[in-house]
């Protein structure tokens, strides 16, 4: 089945700073999503995004599907960006089941 | 506004005693789902429905069971939990026309 890979696993960040954070999949993929994992544990959708690139406020994104990668970009962080961000796949064949990766910690410090 | 709702959001309950954790949304979806997410395993698909009456398995659907018997409405029921479904559990639907998935709030399900 699909793996997905995500990276860096931490990230330490001072307000205000930017960041990209990587998700590698091992096989195509026909849908995308980032997701922001908050700390009372809600998942938040960020982007549906299985090719192009997007752009929503201080968040964008871009899929590159035929190297299988999509990439987060958040600039002038803030405190509130803290917590786990995840990119999950899957395909149409199997039900748009998404395949979630291991998330990116993210914490913003004032 | 358009959701998905998951009720109860916090459950501490005993090895054996059966519970159903209701899911719900508003927005006339077709697909719904469940995931399970563990420290160091990630958020794991446990059963999926295409739609009413229309029900299969997802990677991880033992010890649990579901049922669609109207649209908007998917619980996940427990007929005799373990410690091992200790876990957080999210629901999650979709449209017929888009692969994008909206989850619920998540509950978090203790079992002693």
């Amino acid at each position: 089945g699909i793996q997905v890979e995500q990276s860096p696993p931490d990230l330490i960040l001072q307000e205000g700073a930017n960041s990209t954070l990587r998700c590698n999949f091992s096989d195509s993929v026909n849908n995308l999503q980032w997701f922001h994992q908050n700390p009372w544990g809600q998942l938040i959708n960020l982007f549906y995004i299985p090719s192009g690139t997007k752009q929503n406020g201080r968040l964008s994104a871009t899929t590159v599907a035929t190297e299988r990668y999509s990439l987060l970009y958040i600039s002038s962080s803030q405190t509130t960006d803290s917590g786990v961000y995840f990119c999950a796949g899957g395909n149409y064949n199997q039900g748009g089941k998404l395949i979630f990766g291991q998330g990116t910690e993210l914490s913003v410090k004032p | 506004e358009a959701q998905v709702t998951q009720n109860p959001r916090y459950l501490i309950t005993v090895t054996g005693k059966k519970l159903t954790v209701t899911c719900s949304q508003n927005m006339n979806h077709e697909y719904m789902s469940w995931y399970r997410q563990d420290p160091g395993l990630g958020l794991r698909q446990i059963y999926y429905s295409m739609n009413v009456e229309v029900t299969d398995k997802g990677d991880v659907p033992e010890g649990y069971k579901v049922s669609r018997k109207e649209k908007r409405n998917f619980p996940l029921i427990l007929e005799s939990p373990s410690p091992n479904q200790t876990s957080l559990y999210f629901c999650a639907s979709r449209g017929q026309d888009t692969y994008e998935q909206y989850f619920g709030p998540g509950t978090r399900l203790t079992v002693t």
